[in-house]
């Protein structure tokens, strides 16, 4: 099936550092990448839309500058966290829809916790 | 912009007790999705729903789409401890860019 790997799976920073988040489709290209945002026991929120070789769609509220997304190939899109601070402190987790099968769905990469101290 | 909101936000049942989450929309929805994300785990697709008053099953579980497409059902019945997770219904809205919305997930736990 489908594969979406995300690395790294656990980051701890400073205050201040940029983190970069990398999602990868192993065996399918996804020309479209999805990137949320989860609290604990919370719902998914969408923060953008990552579409390869254009500039990412981002949710309202979602601010440009600090969440930096790049979707550079069919099988990789980055976010980069930049100058994080403990209010970033999140589960971010990407998805990459497989286009042409039949429901279209979204297959979830493992996630990656970041802490910022 | 689009909602979707889903209830009850956590349901705890006895192992063999039947489980239900809804999920409505505030927009007429294209289709609608289910995902269960075990303790610890990321969101796995269960099954899309399209047509107007689809009803899908897959064993003890039933997926049902309203004939408004507005709102969607998943009932599990006789439930077992690994049905332990959260639930998400996830609505996709026409001229919405192919986004899914997640409602807010229902977490499930089973005494066995």
């Amino acid at each position: 099936g489908a594969v979406v790997s995300q690395h790294p799976s656990r980051v701890i920073c400073k205050s201040g550092t940029s983190v970069k988040i990398e999602c990868r489709s192993l065996d399918f290209q996804a020309t479209t990448m999805f990137w949320y945002r989860q609290f604990p026991k919370q719902s998914l929120m969408l923060m953008a839309t990552s579409n390869e070789g254009s500039k990412a769609t981002y949710e309202q509220g979602v601010e440009k500058d600090k969440f930096l997304i790049n979707h550079a190939s069919l099988t990789l899109s980055t976010l980069t966290v930049t100058s994080a601070h403990p209010e970033d402190s999140s589960f971010y987790i990407c998805s990459a829809r497989l286009s042409g099968s039949f429901y279209n769905e979204q297959f979830f990469g493992p996630g990656t916790r970041l802490t910022v101290l | 912009g689009q909602q979707v909101m889903q209830i009850p936000q956590y349901q705890h049942v006895q192992e063999g007790e039947d489980f239900t989450t809804y999920c409505n929309s505030s927009t007429t929805l294209s289709n609608i999705q289910w995902y269960k994300q075990r303790p610890g785990g990321h969101p796995v697709f269960l099954i899309q729903l399209v047509k107007s008053g689809e009803v899908k099953k897959q064993k003890r579980l039933t997926f049902q789409f309203g004939e408004a497409k507005k709102n969607s059902s998943l009932h599990i019945t006789a439930t077992q401890t690994t049905d332990v997770g959260t639930y998400f219904c996830a609505g996709r809205g026409y001229n919405q860019g192919g986004k899914l919305i997640f409602g807010q997930g229902t977490e499930l736990s089973v005494k066995p």
